[in-house]
């Protein structure tokens, strides 16, 4: 595809349910991110793969939250027995590199625990 | 202290005006900033990255780096009301690849 794709665009669940974010890159971007943005804050770091490893998971809120990158391409992030505070727009983000290379946002996906 | 701060606005400019948004880091180590804008309800989409002191300047748009004073700024000149859009401030520490945003700056061009 063109660019960042996510899905679901929008999730509805109630609490103590698990749920998955999908996020699928830039054909060719072997960096891979996930931010979450609260209503009206700025953009919360939580995981980076560079490739399909994760060097960095010290963003995870809690260890409810998990993810991981297969083929160097598709990524999942699951949020077991979620909570109203998990309730947020979840933004993934792709580059063909680290350091300078540019981060271009997926449309990211709205999550809402009931 | 907030690794990256900015002013949570908004900036109410008229049209035509320059637009002047201001972002300050805590880590001196950080070696590369961006600037994003981002629309409502929409993801955010760079602007401009600068990774040396002094200013970069693309169209309307010029970062200013001051690594000294720990501080890279954004103007936006010729405001146009289709500016008007949160604009977040972004900084990455050499050696980590995780960048950290700021909140934010809500700017608002009037016509």
């Amino acid at each position: 595809g063109a660019g960042v794709s996510q899905s679901p665009s929008n999730k509805v669940t109630e609490k103590g349910k698990d749920v998955e974010l999908r996020c699928d890159p830039i054909s060719g971007h072997t960096a891979l991110y996930w931010y979450r943005q609260s209503l009206g804050q700025g953009l919360e770091f939580l995981i980076y793969f560079q490739g399909n490893s994760a060097p960095d998971k010290s963003g995870l809120p809690s260890d409810r939250f998990s993810a991981e990158r297969t083929g160097g391409s598709v990524s999942t992030l699951t949020i077991q027995r979620t909570q109203q505070e998990d309730s947020a727009v979840y933004l993934c983000a792709s580059s063909f590199g680290l350091e300078k290379y540019t981060q271009y946002f997926g449309p990211g996906t709205r999550l809402t625990v009931l | 202290q907030k690794e990256v701060e900015q002013n949570s606005g908004p900036l109410s400019v008229p049209e035509g005006a320059i637009a002047s948004l201001n972002c300050t880091y805590s880590d001196r180590g950080s070696q590369s900033f961006f600037w994003y804008r981002q629309y409502s309800g929409k993801s955010p989409e760079l602007i401009m990255s600068i990774y040396s002191n002094g200013d970069k300047e693309d169209g309307r748009f010029t970062a200013q780096l001051n690594k000294a004073s720990q501080y890279v700024s954004l103007l936006i000149r010729d405001s146009q009301p289709s500016d008007s859009a949160t604009y977040l401030c972004a900084v990455r520490t050499g050696g980590y690849q995780k960048v950290t945003f700021g909140t934010g700056t809500k700017l608002q061009v009037i016509p």
